[in-house]
């Protein structure tokens, strides 16, 4: 079952612009991962928050984690046309010694115009 | 450093048949997962390798199965295929789980 949810499903923006993704999930977890996807390929790591970290940031992408509320928000900004893609957050979840399985959101499909 | 590999990279099968992907992984990295996209049910598990044995497995039927050889290179086959396994199927491999993943570009299965 998809524990993470994205929000918006789809999400169209102009060059230069800011694009915020949200991910919610549903239980305790090790740390929530953020993924690219372009266009049917692979998935690309962006960023791992773990569970007692509240902000991360990597070049242009900022990431937040509030356990409380289970939820977390990816930020690109001053968005370029390369980062049209899918974008997933994947949860690491604390579960009775279960690994390697990284539960998915169905994702967020980000347009950037140029 | 090579990134993960998988082979093929598409595929076509009939009804009934069976298949074998392959995967190799980041060198030194001993964690194997396979993954299955589709378009209705997004990605969804399979199961995951480390050191050669099945650490963990998603809720996919028995005719999924998958191992790992010593050299951390790992092969999933999927028997009796039905049309509905139709899917990207993505390898990933960690060196350890509060690190990330690295995922594999896919291999593309049609079932016909």
């Amino acid at each position: 079952s998809q524990q993470g949810e994205e929000d918006p499903q789809a999400l169209s923006i102009q060059e230069g612009e800011n694009a915020t993704m949200n991910c919610s999930y549903k239980t305790s977890i090790n740390n929530l991962q953020w993924y690219r996807q372009n266009s049917g390929r692979g998935l690309v790591h962006l960023i791992l928050i773990r569970s007692n970290e509240r902000e991360k940031h990597s070049g242009r992408l900022r990431v937040t984690l509030d356990t409380s509320k289970k939820s977390s928000s990816l930020l690109i900004t001053a968005s370029r046309a390369a980062d049209t893609a899918s974008y997933f957050c994947a949860t690491d979840a604390v579960h009775g010694g279960s690994q390697g399985n990284l539960i998915f959101g169905k994702g967020t499909k980000l347009s950037v115009k140029p | 450093k090579a990134g993960v590999t998988q082979t093929p990279r598409y595929l076509i099968k009939t009804r009934g048949q069976q298949v074998t992907l392959s995967c190799s992984p980041i060198s030194g990295h001993r964690s194997v997962s396979w993954y299955q996209q589709t378009p209705g049910q997004g990605l969804q598990f399979l199961f995951e390798y480390f050191s050669e044995t099945q650490r963990n497995k998603g809720n996919f039927p028995g005719r999924f199965s998958g191992r790992q050889f010593s050299n951390s290179r790992s092969e999933m086959n999927v028997s009796t295929l039905e049309l509905g396994d139709s899917a990207l199927y993505l390898c990933a491999s960690s060196w350890d789980r509060n690190y990330g993943y690295t995922f594999g570009s896919g291999t593309r299965l049609t079932v016909v």
